[in-house]
């Protein structure tokens, strides 16, 4: 059974980086056909795709944040991570590590997601 | 690239159905048959419950079904039991090679 799980700060202050990994265990991050994804949810709202990375390294983001990500991945860690520049408070919100299914279009395994706050 | 339309709730009684629909463009719902809905209790990671528009993962109760008609995706939760109770949000490819969501349908079990 795979499982992810994010690690990294809870906490952020405006305009600095945040940062988080995502370590994939119960499977190889090599094995198979997946894209592995960062999705992000704000209190009380929807989920908001950020974007992906393969095991090429090859990435996909989302418009509205692609100046500010980037994503990577790791595979003799088994880890892929997340970064993005020059927070505010808008980025505040529960990031979730997910792989997907390449040229199937779902999301299949999810991590627990990690809480993000973005404050002084 | 626009957050695809959900109804904010819906309720029903146990043993009845009820219908999510999601409704966006020809540049995502309409032009892909990569619609996907999620299920997420409070506190907990969204969990697949259809993709492909009506295919149901491994797992999944028979009681949730999808379809699809133009640009609008629906969920069907048959026989409603009250561990339905929940949010359930719609996914689908779009033409900008991105993944749009929901903003959420709240199922109460009445």
């Amino acid at each position: 059974q795979v499982q992810l799980q994010e690690s990294g700060p809870g906490l952020v202050k405006p305009s600095e980086t945040l940062s988080l990994t995502c370590t994939v265990s119960g499977g190889s991050i090599n094995g198979g056909n997946y894209a592995w994804t960062w999705i992000r949810q704000p209190a009380e709202k929807g989920l908001e795709w950020i974007g992906r990375t393969y095991i090429s390294g090859s990435t996909n983001y989302n418009p509205s944040l692609k100046s500010r990500v980037i994503i990577s991945i790791d595979t003799s860690k088994n880890q892929f991570s997340l970064q993005l520049s020059s927070v505010t408070a808008a980025d505040t919100a529960v990031y979730y590590c997910v792989r997907q299914v390449m040229g199937k279009g779902y999301f299949d395994y999810w991590g627990q997601g990690t809480l993000v706050t973005v404050s002084s | 690239q626009s957050a695809l339309t959900q109804p904010a709730s819906v309720s029903g009684s146990p043993g009845q159905s009820i219908t999510i629909s999601c409704t966006g463009t020809s540049s995502d719902v309409g032009g892909f048959n990569f619609v996907s809905w999620y299920q997420q209790h409070p506190g907990k990671a969204p969990k697949l419950m259809i993709y492909e528009v009506s295919n149901r993962p491994s797992g999944v109760s028979n009681r949730f079904s999808g379809s699809k008609s133009g640009n609008t995706a629906s969920l069907t939760i048959s026989g409603l039991q009250p561990e339905d109770e929940a949010d359930y949000f719609c996914s689908s490819y779009t033409s900008s090679t991105i993944y749009v969501f929901g903003l959420g349908t709240k199922v109460t079990v009445l």
